[in-house]
């Protein structure tokens, strides 16, 4: 069975920074593109961020770009989403994603249950 | 970017009902279109992908169709577990946009 749990979700000021980790198991990590999906409570899904397999593309959503960084680690079957210069707009449930061909067509078929960031003073 | 729009937002319907739900993108996507179903305080679920290939283990009252800028979710006969809220997504772009969101609820 493949599971995705995220971490590292919490309460941050604006302007502040977190990191959000996704752990996999029961999944050939390495082989598979990943994906970070927000959701604000309440509202429909946005994508945020894609990796590629091997971790050498990235992409990000015009709305995160230069304030957020994926990366993802093989070893440890892990993917992470650095996120900085929070703002109260990135307030969000955030999911994990896996793309669901090692063709990374850009559809996603496993997700984490989410990690909720709330950016508040 | 490609923008999805669904129709209609919400959509309220009986048990055993044959509903449709509509999703069109700003720009032709060919076939590189998703329907996920979500549940309130649960992650989407993947339903269909390329428009009308059914995920497995998904059942065949969900179907898909379309292609080009135009596509269609159709449940044949609603069961009360498909009472959700049905996003679909395109996957033609990095973009990877999806549409605002059908919430289906009960008549």
């Amino acid at each position: 069975e493949v599971r995705l749990v995220e971490s590292g979700g919490g309460l941050v000021q604006p302007g502040g920074s977190l990191r959000l980790s996704c752990a996999v198991s029961g999944f050939t990590f390495r082989s598979y593109s990943m994906h970070w999906v927000r959701q604000v409570p309440g509202k429909g899904l946005e994508y945020v961020s894609g990796i590629s397999s091997s971790g050498d593309s990235t992409n990000y959503a015009n709305s995160v770009e230069g304030r957020f960084s994926i990366s993802r680690d093989n070893s440890k079957n892990t993917l992470y989403l650095q996120m900085a210069s929070l703002r109260t707009e990135d307030t969000a449930v955030y999911y994990c994603a896996t793309d669901a061909s090692e063709y990374s067509y850009g559809f996603f078929n496993n997700w984490g249950q989410g990690a909720l960031v709330t950016v508040s003073s | 970017d490609i923008q999805m729009t669904q129709s209609p937002s919400t959509l309220s319907a009986s048990v055993g009902d044959r509903v449709s739900i509509t999703c069109r993108a700003s720009q032709s996507i060919n076939s590189w279109l998703a329907w996920y179903q979500q549940k309130p305080g649960k992650a989407p679920k993947l339903l269909i992908y390329k428009a009308s290939t059914l995920e497995s283990g998904v059942p065949s009252r969900f179907s898909g169709s379309g292609s080009g800028t135009e596509f269609t979710l159709t449940i044949s006969s609603l069961q009360p577990d498909d009472f959700a809220t049905y996003y679909c997504q395109e996957y033609n772009s990095y973009s990877y946009t999806f549409g605002q969101g059908t919430k289906v609820d009960i008549k």
